[in-house]
């Protein structure tokens, strides 16, 4: 059972372009969290998914930044018109349930570098 | 709104030291408490996850402990070893109970041979 896949693991982006970070949960799992860290920063929750719907982006800056998981294929957390203050690792995890009580896995990350 | 505090921030100790890493947090109407570890430029492996009736879980030479009525866990490291350096986060669900964490800023654990 693969876990919680992220791709790409480093991605690099001239200021102003659009950055595509994905998730593929692990199996069975329907619901998506995506977290940012800043450098030098803890974990930040933004944004939190289950198919086709977003439940939670309380997060998640309200310009430039949107997150989607469809019904098929996995959750994009897309950025537009990136800017240096963008660069930080996104994290995504996944878990079975909504339930507070119930484990995240976390991804490896995408460590994202606005030049 | 729940907020979690982990002290110290780094900690720099002589392998085969026993030692303790505390996170304390606000609100202690939690679900669970999980202790994470996460190596430079990687991502978060879970260590540990612990019920908020339980009162320690333990895996090889880690012991967490949790005291939900004070607001307190701590992440006991038995016989450091060099390997374990890294940054420890410690992580509370909010309380939307929708499976959100709130993450501590860390403690960052430097073993030295």
């Amino acid at each position: 059972n693969a876990g919680v896949m992220q791709n790409p693991r480093h991605l690099v982006r001239r200021r102003g372009q659009e950055a595509r970070l994905r998730c593929s949960p692990m199996k069975g799992h329907s619901h998506v969290y995506w977290y940012r860290q800043l450098p030098e920063e803890g974990l930040k929750f933004m944004v939190y998914l289950q198919k086709e719907n977003i439940i939670d982006e309380s997060g998640m800056p309200k310009e430039r930044f949107s997150a989607e998981f469809p019904k098929e294929g996995p959750s994009i957390l897309r950025i537009q018109q990136v800017v240096r203050g963008d660069s930080a690792a996104y994290f995504c995890a996944s878990s079975p349930g909504q339930s507070g009580n119930t484990e995240a896995f976390f991804g490896q990350g995408t460590r994202l570098t606005v030049v | 709104k729940q907020e979690v505090t982990q002290i110290p921030a780094a900690l720099s100790v002589p392998e085969g030291e026993n030692l303790v890493l505390n996170c304390s947090f606000t609100d202690s109407a939690i679900y669970n408490l999980q202790w994470f570890r996460q190596d430079p430029g990687k991502g978060l492996t879970s260590l540990l996850l612990i019920q908020s009736s339980q009162r320690e879980q333990t895996s090889g030479r880690l012991n967490a402990s949790l005291d939900k009525s004070s607001g307190r866990s701590t992440l006991y490291i038995a016989a450091s070893q060099p390997g374990d350096s890294a940054t420890y986060l410690c992580a509370v669900p909010d309380s939307s109970n929708t499976g959100k964490l709130i993450f501590g800023q860390g403690t960052t654990l430097q073993v030295k041979p």
